[in-house]
């Protein structure tokens, strides 16, 4: 079946780097998306990785696919209270209606 | 500029009365969504659309209603029938369903709902 889980709160000080963690259990999992949702607003599609890759870095953003423990993260360097919001993984898997499954979000706070 | 538009930002209904929710993309995707959030809660599946006028109820289709006629529309209503409406609704678009990279899902800004 499909599961998505992700830690519910991190808090982290202005400068320093934040991780943001996601474990998955459907091994067959072909992306893997991190999206970024800012208060009152829709989701925004950060980044995605395809389940080949280990590694993707964007900028500030770095996503590192662990396949062997079905774990995903999602490193922001330099955090800056702009990065504030709930960040959400999520899964695709070829099997069933190939529609993404959404962990419950982790809301990064980023106090001076 | 190419996006999805979700209207009204912010709706009030009583209790006992429908109400419709409108998603517009202009991204010529074939395929669209409609999600439920809570406070604390991840996304909730209520419909989706891969093609005009054929749709698929989700997780959590009890209470709700949905058309597509059109490519670009794929308002959902909020029946009386649904018993705790309340909640921050997301509409999504995707060129394809089932077919790699072109999954990737692209969100409007929501609805938030409120019933009185």
């Amino acid at each position: 079946g499909e599961d998505v889980e992700q830690s519910l709160f991190l808090s982290v000080r202005e400068g320093d780097s934040s991780v943001i963690n996601c474990t998955y259990t459907d091994s067959s999992s072909t992306y893997l998306y991190w999206y970024k949702q800012e208060p009152g607003a829709g989701l925004q599609l950060l980044t995605y990785i395809f389940s080949n890759m280990d590694m993707k870095q964007d900028q500030r953003l770095t996503v590192l696919l662990n396949k062997k423990d079905k774990h995903l993260s999602l490193r922001i360097a330099d955090t800056q209270t702009g990065d504030s919001a709930i960040y959400f993984c999520a899964e695709r898997t070829p099997g069933g209606s190939y529609i993404p499954t959404f962990g419950r979000g982790t809301s990064l706070i980023v106090h001076p | 500029d190419g996006g999805i538009t979700q209207s009204p930002k912010y709706l009030f209904r009583k209790e006992g009365q429908n109400v419709t929710l409108s998603c517009e993309q202009n991204l010529n995707h074939d395929a669209m969504y409609w999600y439920r959030q809570d406070p604390g809660q991840g996304l909730r599946l209520i419909y989706y659309s891969q093609i005009v006028n054929d749709f698929q109820k989700g997780d959590i289709a009890e209470g709700y209603s949905v058309s597509r006629e059109k490519k670009e529309s794929f308002p959902l209503t909020v029946t009386s029938a649904q018993k705790n409406p309340t909640a921050f609704y997301l509409c999504a678009s995707s060129i394809k369903v089932g077919a790699g990279i072109t999954d990737t899902q692209y969100f409007g800004p929501g609805t938030r709902l409120t019933v009185l």
